[in-house]
């Protein structure tokens, strides 16, 4: 079955900084790439999500790349703000494989004044 | 996207009981999915549920201790049998937005069993 792996585990910026967190997977099937945030007490959100026919995407402050060669894809979050604070999550599913999503192990990212 | 309700959002139970944990949303889902956050881990999917079929269950979960209904296109049931403390979790449902994408999740039920 897939296997996700995220890095870094916690991360910590100053206000205003970009941060990066990373995943890599396992099924070269895979072909959906959601990220969740998730606050304390608060189910995952959706927060962008890329499709393996693209290579990145972008949505104000965040973007997402894929290196579907490589097997990993990014989540970049630019200008940082105390809001983005949370608990992030990739995911990975194989669309039409029974669409089941397989999570990474999160990025506790904290955001610094 | 979907709307997801999720009840109860928070309970203590005694172990060896049981709790069910409801799942509505507001448009009809072929698929739910319901989900175990462990405290401070990530996302295990525990089973799939399809209207009018029996779920899919993920290895290492079993039906007899965490049954699941589906009983129309836009409300699931998951139950959690003979509790122990190990099953204190999050318990959350998910659904597809649009045929393979974009998953909604509901806002969990907190689960300490004592």
């Amino acid at each position: 079955g897939e296997n996700v792996e995220q890095h870094p585990s916690t991360l910590s910026v100053q206000e205003g900084d970009s941060a990066v967190i990373k995943c890599t997977y396992s099924d070269s099937a895979s072909n959906y790439f959601p990220w969740y945030k998730q606050e304390l007490g608060k189910g995952p959100q959706l927060i962008i999500d890329i499709r393996s026919n693209v290579g990145e995407k972008k949505d104000q402050r965040i973007a997402v790349t894929l290196n579907k060669t490589a097997k990993h894809f990014s989540l970049h979050i630019t200008e940082t703000q105390p809001e983005d604070s949370a608990v992030y999550f990739c995911a990975a599913s194989r669309r039409g494989g029974g669409n089941k999503l397989t999570f990474g192990t999160g990025t506790q990212l904290k955001v610094e004044l | 996207s979907a709307v997801i309700s999720q009840k109860p959002s928070r309970d203590i139970c005694q172990r060896g009981t049981s709790l069910t944990i409801q799942c509505q949303v507001d448009s009809q889902v072929t698929m739910m999915f319901w989900y175990r956050q462990q405290p401070g881990q990530s996302l295990t999917l525990i089973a799939t549920a399809n209207q009018g079929s029996e779920a899919t269950y993920e290895s290492g979960f079993v039906i007899d201790k965490f049954p699941i209904s589906r009983p129309n296109l836009t409300f699931s049931t998951l139950t959690v049998s003979n509790m122990s403390p190990e099953d204190s979790s999050i318990y959350l449902c998910s659904v597809e937005r649009d045929a393979g994408y974009g998953y909604t999740f509901g806002s969990g039920t907190r689960l300490t069993v004592v």
